[in-house]
């Protein structure tokens, strides 16, 4: 079993549309938790980070993360066309010393004009 | 402008063929990573810098080599490639032990024949 599960997708929306991608992990250690967007050809980058659980928001942005369930989100309000992207979560743990992160694979988004 | 930078882009070679992917940051960051993006299995680490002169093996260090003898450079050497290392290939820097906030470079699209 993969450490953090996430859906490939792909998932298509209508332009206008509320997004929700998320992401189950298993390691109860994880308290860092980081959304990347990877445009296609492009490297990640990243979109948003959070500590612990709560939510955080960032314009049209939303993290949620639920550490009881192990759940991650990232919401998405009014979606346009320039989000058509893979969304990968990425999360790590709080040990000491070098600090490894854990990628999802990634869930492919596309925004219907 | 702050950039991560990989050559080549795209390289297709032969099996056996020794082969170097250059990376050079401008951010004057400690950390740089590498990494593999396969389908189905998302961004996997290989190797990892905390400084120059200091390297560790990643996830999936096996047929890979690095160096770190500038801050700015971390090249990836393949010095007997394979066709399983056929992949997208991707190199990070990061000022941050947590890499939270990793800038990655543009990909270099490697196929081994």
């Amino acid at each position: 079993q993969k450490e953090v599960e996430q859906d490939p997708g792909p998932l298509s929306v209508p332009e206008g549309a509320i997004v929700s991608l998320n992401c189950t992990y298993s390691n109860s250690a994880f308290q860092y938790f980081m959304w990347y967007r990877q445009y296609s050809r492009k490297g990640p980058e990243l979109l948003m980070y959070t500590y612990s659980s709560g939510n955080k928001e960032d314009g049209r942005f939303t993290a949620q993360v639920d550490k009881s369930s192990k759940y991650i989100s990232l919401f998405i309000r009014d979606s346009q066309p320039s989000d058509s992207a893979t969304y990968l979560c990425a999360m790590r743990a709080n040990s000491g010393g070098y600090q490894k992160v854990t990628f999802g694979t990634g869930t492919k988004l596309q925004v219907i004009p | 402008e702050a950039q991560v930078t990989q050559n080549p882009r795209y390289l297709i070679t032969v099996t056996g063929k020794k082969l170097t992917v250059t990376c050079s940051q401008n951010m004057n960051h400690e950390y740089m990573s590498w990494y593999r993006q396969d389908p189905g299995l998302g961004l996997r680490q290989i190797y990892y810098s905390m400084n120059v002169e200091v390297t560790d093996k990643g996830d999936v260090p096996e047929g890979y080599k690095v160096s770190r003898k500038e801050k700015r450079n971390f090249p990836l050497i393949l010095e007997s490639p394979s066709p399983n290392q056929t992949s997208l290939y991707f190199c990070a820097s990061s000022a941050s032990r947590g890499l939270d906030t990793q800038y990655f470079g543009p990909g270099t699209r490697l196929t081994v024949l």
